[in-house]
């Protein structure tokens, strides 16, 4: 298992906007999963993106992943107040047991 | 179908005693992880258990800490002679395989030592 790192550690933008927040590792993965958690709660799982995908979309929620460049971006569109939470991706690789999580990105959505 | 159920949600205890943090898994689960959060930090991994036996216990503290999930009942994740670090979130997770596939989490139990 390994960690991914999210990027950037925080971001505050307006309702209405985008959002992109960013996800690097270091070996190879055969899928790599982005969580949301609010203030206070539990991780709720977004999206599960596979190796062998490049793009994948949930609602306002857009995933992209390089596995070449060992990436991915979340993007919300047309952020909401109720947006705002901490945002974990997490890659799975082989050999996998567990997720493991980084610090992940803080996002803030002023009204 | 009920989510991942933890209790108690917030804990209080003195230095020196013990906490025991429980998890019901979802119906139909039989993996379940314990992680801990700091304040303002990730989650950081620290046990997984499949029905009667510890899978990886990679991330838990060599002393006091303890943790079963036992044939009938919930996962219990148990702290002796709490000390003041041991304060943060404790949030359980579940999956009905052992498979690379989405986690369900609990609302987490809080743990404050005084």
């Amino acid at each position: 298992s390994q960690q991914g790192e999210e990027d950037p550690q925080a971001l505050s933008i307006q309702e209405g906007e985008n959002a992109t927040m960013n996800c690097s590792y270091k070996t190879s993965i055969n899928n790599l999963q982005w969580y949301r958690q609010n203030s206070g709660r539990g991780l709720v799982h977004l999206i599960l993106i596979r190796s062998n995908e490049r793009e994948k979309h949930s609602g306002r929620l857009r995933v992209t992943l390089d596995t070449s460049k060992k990436s991915s971006s979340l993007l919300i569109t047309a952020s909401r107040a109720a947006d705002t939470a901490s945002y974990f991706c997490a890659p799975v690789g082989g050999g996998y047991n567990k997720l493991i999580f980084g610090a992940g990105t803080r996002l803030a959505v002023h009204p | 179908n009920a989510g991942v159920m933890q209790n108690p949600r917030h804990l209080v205890r003195r230095r020196g005693q013990e906490a025991r943090l429980r998890c019901s898994p979802m119906k139909g689960h039989s993996h379940v992880y314990w992680y801990r959060q700091l304040p303002e930090e990730g989650l950081k991994f620290m046990v997984y258990l499949q029905k009667e036996n510890i899978i990886d216990e990679s991330g838990m503290p060599k002393e006091r800490f303890s943790a079963e999930f036992p044939k009938e009942g919930p996962s219990i994740l148990r702290i002796q002679q709490v000390v003041r670090g041991d304060s943060a979130a404790y949030f359980c997770a579940s999956s009905p395989t052992g498979e690379a596939g989405e986690l369900f989490f609990g609302e987490g139990s809080r743990l404050t030592v005084l």
